[in-house]
């Protein structure tokens, strides 16, 4: 069973602050098959960037991915105050088909 | 601009059943898997259960096996989710999505289903 861990669980940043999220597999993941989502409170979770690198429609270029095997990256490089949100990654893989990591908060300082 | 509407969420009781829906709209739904995720606070996201676009395949997580029926109906654009046995761990808010290349692309809204013990 391929399990994601992310860290830190919390990361309180200002505004204009660059952020690194990471996601860290108990396995090797396919990167093709490794993908960031956010969420905000009460609505449902937006992919973000999907293939470990790539990033989805209309995501703005301050959201990038990268990573191979076990150890991926999400980098926010300048911070906007609508980019204060959770973070999820998740694979797609043999066992369990899919899984999430349990989630970074990313608050205002 | 795709949508996916969820419905048939609600209270009920532990061993119970329900079944939800997911009107989809704006693509060319019989080309795509689909795909139903919950969250409930506890447990985070949690995959459970997608179908390829003809039906020929459908997959579930461990713990709704038996217990949940993934189907659609291609002609109505339609998903559904039956779901028996209901225990409390079942409560969450569930998503249907569309799935590409092993991820999630888009996203209902999400519907409520709370099961009391």
């Amino acid at each position: 069973e391929i399990v994601l861990t992310q860290s830190p669980g919390t990361l309180s940043l200002s505004p204009g602050e660059g952020a690194t999220l990471s996601c860290r597999a108990s396995q090797s993941v396919n990167s093709e098959y490794l993908a960031w989502y956010q969420q905000k409170p009460g609505q449902a979770p937006r992919l973000l960037i999907y293939a470990a690198s790539s990033r989805a429609t209309g995501i703005p270029d301050r959201f990038s991915g990268s990573g191979s095997g076990t150890d991926f990256t999400l980098t926010i490089s300048r911070l906007e105050p609508e980019d204060f949100a959770v973070y999820y990654c998740q694979q797609y893989g043999n066992s369990p088909r899919y899984s999430f990591g349990q989630g970074t908060k990313l608050e205002i300082k | 601009e795709v949508q996916l509407m969820e419905s048939g969420g609600g209270l009920v009781k532990a061993g119970g059943s329900l079944r939800l829906s997911c009107a989809a709209s704006g693509f060319t739904f019989d080309t795509y898997s689909m795909a139903w995720v919950r969250q409930a606070p506890v447990r985070g996201l949690e995959w459970v259960s997608s179908i390829t676009s003809t039906s020929s395949h459908t997959y579930y997580a461990d713990s709704m096996k038996g217990r949940f029926t993934f189907s659609r109906d291609n002609a109505k654009n339609s998903l559904y989710l039956h779901m028996n046995s209901l225990r409390a761990e079942d409560t969450a808010v569930y998503y249907c999505v569309r799935l590409f290349n092993g991820h999630y692309d888009h996203w209902g809204q999400g519907v409520l289903v709370t099961v009391s013990s």
